[in-house]
């Protein structure tokens, strides 16, 4: 089966801009989380979707916002780049947002975002 | 709230050699912890989990929970072993995997 998919692969913005970015899950995923990596910081979570709602959001500002439509598809966008916003932004899907014995979470190959 | 450490950002082995990556976490509740790997140029993908006991690719992890340490360990490094590997806690009802910052692994032949 097709994995997750994320659009674009690269974007370069300049500061001020706003930007949004897709996920689209695994079929029949209905969970799908946003990280953001980062070389210094690693992977760190931005927010979980379930059925459209979120249901967990991670410690960044609120120029990042996302959503999710009926088909499970997410978008994450960032309003007001800064310098610092620039990373590989990762989203995962997982059939119920759990990861015990039978769940785990697949990623996408992330969406390089650069700002200038 | 959950704390994944990875104490060491680069680990350099020569191809044969032991490998072991240490991982260390806080979290009040009853874990579940995982291995990542994402190789060069590919994405982040599940090695191995605490739950199922496995060993997959030759790599081994054992929770210790008096220690709060979930190690991974391989006796024999191989080059395709390259890679930067990620710890993770998921914390039941939180919905959200907490990564450590990473160990990047070189394999020297």
């Amino acid at each position: 089966k097709a994995g997750v998919t994320q659009t674009p692969r690269y974007l370069i913005k300049t500061r001020g801009q706003q930007v949004t970015l897709s996920c689209s899950p695994i079929s029949g995923h209905r969970s799908v989380s946003w990280y953001q990596q980062t070389p210094g910081q690693g992977l760190q979570f931005l927010f979980e979707y379930f059925s459209e709602t979120q249901r967990n959001k991670g410690n960044f500002p609120g120029r990042f916002s996302g959503r999710q439509f009926s088909n499970s598809r997410s978008e994450m966008n960032v309003s007001t780049l800064e310098l610092g916003d620039s990373a590989l932004y990762l989203c995962a899907s997982s059939f119920d947002g759990t990861a015990d014995l039978n769940g785990e979470a697949f990623f996408g190959q992330g969406t390089r975002l650069t700002v200038v | 709230a959950q704390r994944v450490t990875q104490p060491e950002k680069l680990l350099s082995v020569f191809k044969g050699a032991p490998v072991e990556l240490k991982c260390n976490y806080s979290y009040s509740g009853s874990p579940e912890l995982f291995w990542y790997v994402q190789y060069s140029r590919q994405r982040l993908q599940l090695l191995l989990r605490h739950i199922s006991r496995e060993s997959i690719k030759g790599f081994t992890a054992d929770l210790n929970k008096g220690e709060t340490s979930f190690h991974l360990k391989k006796p024999f490094a191989q080059e395709e072993d390259s890679a930067m590997y990620y710890c993770a806690l998921w914390a039941r009802g939180n919905n959200r995997l907490a990564f450590g910052k990473g160990n990047q692994v070189v394999v020297i032949p």
